[in-house]
């Protein structure tokens, strides 16, 4: 089955010092992962996804995310931190063989990120 | 264009009313979701529709009745809805069900039942 396991239920960083989320993964076949972003009462943003092409995936906002398979982690990253990145960020890995016959998303437990001036 | 759109925003209802959540999305999608998020959790999956029918019930209890109109549409019918059911209901849409495409989500919904 697969799983995955956000290591960090809080980080707080600068305002312009950059951000690390760290992400691990269980999978037992090439896996699709994502990255969302919930800010305070709204819904989920998709910030980018990767789906076995280049590790090295780019997203909105500044945000990147490398897959590196011999280390089973997909660790978001962005350079200089915002005050608008203060949010929840959920790492996601996808279930095509999930029972029911769908591709169910699996969801880490979140990370709060808080941006201090 | 990748919006979902929910209304209401937010909703309070007591354990005796009857009301109804709205989702729509204009991408095509053949795939739409209702989810349920309780607060500093993820979101919990309670229903899939492919196709325009229903795929998946997450084991939802019967006071929330799910249906699909059509292939844009998506609500979710409550009744007789217990104070613990007060969550933020997010709906979602993707490509389709069966392929590892991204979901797009809507803002959600916010209720409170008293």
């Amino acid at each position: 089955a697969q799983s995955v396991t956000q290591l960090d239920s809080h980080v707080s960083v600068s305002e312009g010092t950059p951000v690390l989320l760290r992400c691990n993964y269980s999978s037992s076949y090439s896996p699709s992962l994502f990255w969302y972003v919930q800010h305070p009462n709204k819904g989920l943003q998709l910030l980018l996804k990767y789906t076995s092409a280049a590790t090295l995936v780019k997203g909105i906002n500044g945000f990147e995310a490398e897959f590196k398979k011999s280390e089973t982690s997909f660790h978001l990253t962005k350079p200089s931190a915002h005050m608008s990145d203060a949010a929840e960020y959920f790492c996601v890995v996808s279930d095509p063989f999930s029972s029911g016959g769908y591709n169910k998303l699996i969801f880490g437990a979140g990370t709060r990120l808080a941006v201090h001036p | 264009d990748t919006e979902v759109t929910q209304t209401p925003k937010h909703l309070v209802m007591g354990m005796t009313n009857k009301k109804s959540l709205k989702c729509e999305q204009h991408m095509g999608h053949r795939a739409m979701y209702w989810y349920k998020q309780k607060a500093k959790k993820p979101p919990e999956l309670m229903f899939v529709y492919s196709y325009e029918k229903l795929s998946i019930n997450e084991s939802v209890p019967s006071r929330f009745s799910p249906e699909c109109p059509n292939s844009s549409l998506l609500n979710l019918h409550l009744h007789a809805l217990q104070p613990e059911d007060s969550a933020l209901y997010l709906c979602a849409s993707s490509q389709d069900a069966q392929n590892s495409y991204e979901q797009y989500f809507g803002p959600g919904t916010r209720l409170t039942v008293t």
